[in-house]
């Protein structure tokens, strides 16, 4: 049972450039989430999903877009990246009614 | 929609000392209210949690209360150790089971 990892650990990226962020979780949850936290910063969800071909817009979607194609993978994309998308990115997933909200280690992003 | 105010920003305690932060919340219809721990480079961990229908929960060192009508909670660790050093967070649910996080409590304990 490896929780909820994320790929890649690292990246940098330069401006205008695009990527895919990996989330997969072997919990079988229903609901995933992609948070964004800034140094220093609280943790701001950006989209999310109740169920397998789901999604929804959280609080600062724009720039991103995502996909829940099978219940285990929520996949995040950066259609052209900008400086202000530099951040640490978590996938969590959880169980219907709030209970066992599960992180991945986080994805570390530099756009130059 | 939600927001969640957290307070204080930093916290630094005496080892051995308690230490409580608070939050507030806006959304009356929120009904779950989990706390995470993280450490400096490290995920949020889950160290508590909280539902609508219960005031109080307690696990070892740490409780956590809940007061619907003010629309507040709060986290309390007695006993603290150096290990206990790290960014808290609160968060309450929105609509669609949306986690709604705090800011954000960095707590210091000097041994």
């Amino acid at each position: 049972n490896a929780g909820v990892t994320q790929t890649p650990k690292f990246r940098v990226l330069k401006t205008g450039q695009s990527m895919t962020l990996l989330c997969a979780q072997d919990m079988n949850h229903e609901y995933m989430y992609w948070y964004r936290q800034d140094p220093g910063m609280g943790l701001r969800l950006i989209h999310y999903s109740v169920g397998e071909g789901t999604t929804a817009k959280g609080e600062v979607p724009d720039g991103y877009n995502v996909s829940r194609l099978k219940k285990q993978n929520f996949l995040l994309g950066l259609e052209s990246a900008a400086p202000s998308q530099t951040s640490v990115y978590f996938c969590a997933s959880g169980m219907t009614g709030g209970a066992g909200r599960y992180f991945g280690p986080g994805t570390r992003l530099l756009v130059l | 929609g939600e927001n969640v105010e957290q307070h204080p920003s930093t916290l630094s305690v005496q080892e051995g000392d308690s230490a409580v932060i608070k939050c507030t919340y806006s959304d009356s219809a929120s009904n779950y209210f989990p706390w995470y721990k993280q450490e400096l480079g490290k995920r949020p961990q889950l160290i508590i949690d909280i539902r609508s229908n219960v005031g109080e929960k307690k696990d070892q060192r740490i409780a956590v209360t809940l007061n619907k009508t003010a629309k507040h909670f709060s986290l309390h660790i007695t006993e603290t150790q150096p290990e206990d050093s790290a960014v808290y967070f609160c968060a309450a649910t929105a609509a669609g089971n949306k986690l709604t996080f705090g800011g954000g409590t960095r707590v210091l304990v000097k041994p």
